[in-house]
């Protein structure tokens, strides 16, 4: 089945730590993207990549980092320069063609304790 | 003035009632409008988008445009409880390269 694969669901990090947030797609789509979302409020872009090698900052980018060295991978680093990381992180794909819909993941919830 | 507004609810209609979900957006070059639907601790799923002015149905979702007005609406016909979710708009405008805005969604509560 096509889709997306975001891992790990859950992650607890201490202060201070870099953690990576994994995100693969077999949709063959060229656009990924990285949301954040926080409780009670909608998604707020992060980083996106519209082709293997390029990535672009979105509206919150500080603290976190991308790569996109492969068409089917995106991962995401949360930096210990992200003043507040605890949120709920989503990888998204978008079509090539056609209505250019967003198809999520499941969803990364990382906690800081 | 935010991009993407809707009311956060919690909108509460008993079952078999018709919900009513509003959303306004700011920038006039926004094209492409998308209503997903986010159960709690999942992500979000596409319900239906919309592009040009008027009403576009699909079985119980209906999701009516005026962009004129710059407003965008989704009706839910016949709620159901299994339609308790958070529903999000999502703007896509040119103007800023493409990129989709959300608003921070509507909490909807069908009471049995």
């Amino acid at each position: 089945d096509g889709g997306i694969t975001q891992s790990p669901k859950y992650l607890f990090r201490k202060e201070g730590q870099n953690v990576t947030l994994s995100c693969e797609q077999n949709l063959n789509h060229d656009a990924m993207y990285w949301y954040r979302q926080d409780p009670g409020q909608g998604l707020r872009l992060i980083y996106y990549s519209q082709i293997v090698n390029d990535f672009q900052k979105g509206d919150i980018a500080e603290g976190y980092s991308v790569s996109r060295e492969k068409k089917e991978s995106f991962p995401l680093t949360v930096t210990s320069a992200q003043k507040n990381p605890t949120a709920f992180y989503l990888c998204a794909s978008k079509g090539n063609s056609g209505a250019n819909v967003l198809t999520f993941g499941a969803g990364s919830r990382l906690t800081v304790l | 003035q935010k991009e993407v507004e809707q009311n956060s609810g919690p909108l509460s209609v008993p079952e078999g009632a018709i919900a009513s979900l509003n959303c306004t957006y700011s920038d006039r070059g926004s094209q492409s409008f998308f209503w997903y639907r986010q159960y709690s601790g999942k992500s979000p799923e596409l319900i239906m988008f919309i592009y040009s002015n008027g009403d576009k149905e699909d079985g119980r979702f209906t999701a009516q445009l005026n962009k004129a007005s710059q407003y965008v609406s989704l009706l839910i016909r016949d709620s159901q409880p299994s339609d308790s979710a958070t529903y999000l708009c999502a703007v896509r405008s040119y103007n800023q390269g493409g990129k989709l805005i959300f608003g921070q969604g509507t909490e909807l509560s069908v009471k049995p």
